[in-house]
């Protein structure tokens, strides 16, 4: 059974510093590995997706690495903004005999100070 | 356009009352999904449909009966639901079911009460 988590749970930063969350999985038989933002009581917004060939993808400020034998993956946020703080979680698909599967991570709580 | 629309926004039922949350994309996915998300926790996979078939059911409860009536369309008919059945109910879509570049998109969710 495949199984996400992400480190750390939560974490508060002055606005400006650079930031790195990480999203580990147990089976590295991944089509891809999405990264989602959800703030409060919302939907989720895809910010990134690296296929399982890549090793990292770009978009503004973030940037997310992919290590598919080790199980891991970062994603990178430059320069943050209070405007940051939500919550990421990271998704990994895997595909089912009889469908499609998205396993999400545990989450991880980003506030940014003014 | 990478919207996917949910209704309604909030719904309060009772334990006898029947509802039902619709979903809706136009961007011509033919994969689309139902996902439960407690409070403070990630989203849990409850149905997929791929080309209006149901693909996957994560061994969800029958009271739950998911309907995708055409490729734009998918419904959560709800019956009987208990107070723990309380959450956020995520729609997302998907060009398809294979490959690796398939990205899931999601839509605003739907916060269910029930009491």
């Amino acid at each position: 059974k495949q199984e996400v988590t992400q480190i750390p749970a939560a974490l508060s930063v002055p606005e400006g510093e650079n930031l790195v969350l990480n999203c580990s999985f147990t089976d590295s038989a991944i089509y891809n590995l999405q990264w989602f933002r959800q703030d409060p009581g919302k939907g989720l917004t895809s910010l990134l997706l690296i296929q399982s060939s890549q090793r990292e993808q770009t978009s503004g400020r973030l940037n997310a690495s992919l290590d598919k034998s080790s199980g891991r993956s970062t994603l990178y946020i430059a320069a943050s903004q209070p405007g940051d703080s939500a919550t990421y979680l990271c998704a990994v698909r895997r595909q089912k005999s009889s469908g499609d599967k998205l396993t999400f991570g545990t989450g991880t709580r980003l506030a940014v100070r003014p | 356009d990478t919207e996917v629309t949910q209704t309604p926004k909030h719904l309060v039922m009772g334990m006898t009352n029947k509802k039902s949350l619709k979903c809706e994309q136009h961007m011509g996915h033919r994969a689309m999904y139902w996902y439960k998300q407690k409070a403070k926790k990630p989203p849990e996979l409850m149905f997929v449909y791929s080309y209006e078939k149901l693909s996957i059911n994560e061994s969800v409860p029958s009271r739950f009966s998911p309907e995708c009536p055409n490729s734009s369309l998918l419904n959560l008919h709800l019956h009987a639901l208990q107070p723990e059945d309380s959450a956020l109910y995520l729609c997302a879509s998907s060009a398809t079911t294979g490959g690796s570049r398939n990205e899931q998109f999601f839509g605003p969710g739907t916060r269910l009460t029930v009491l």
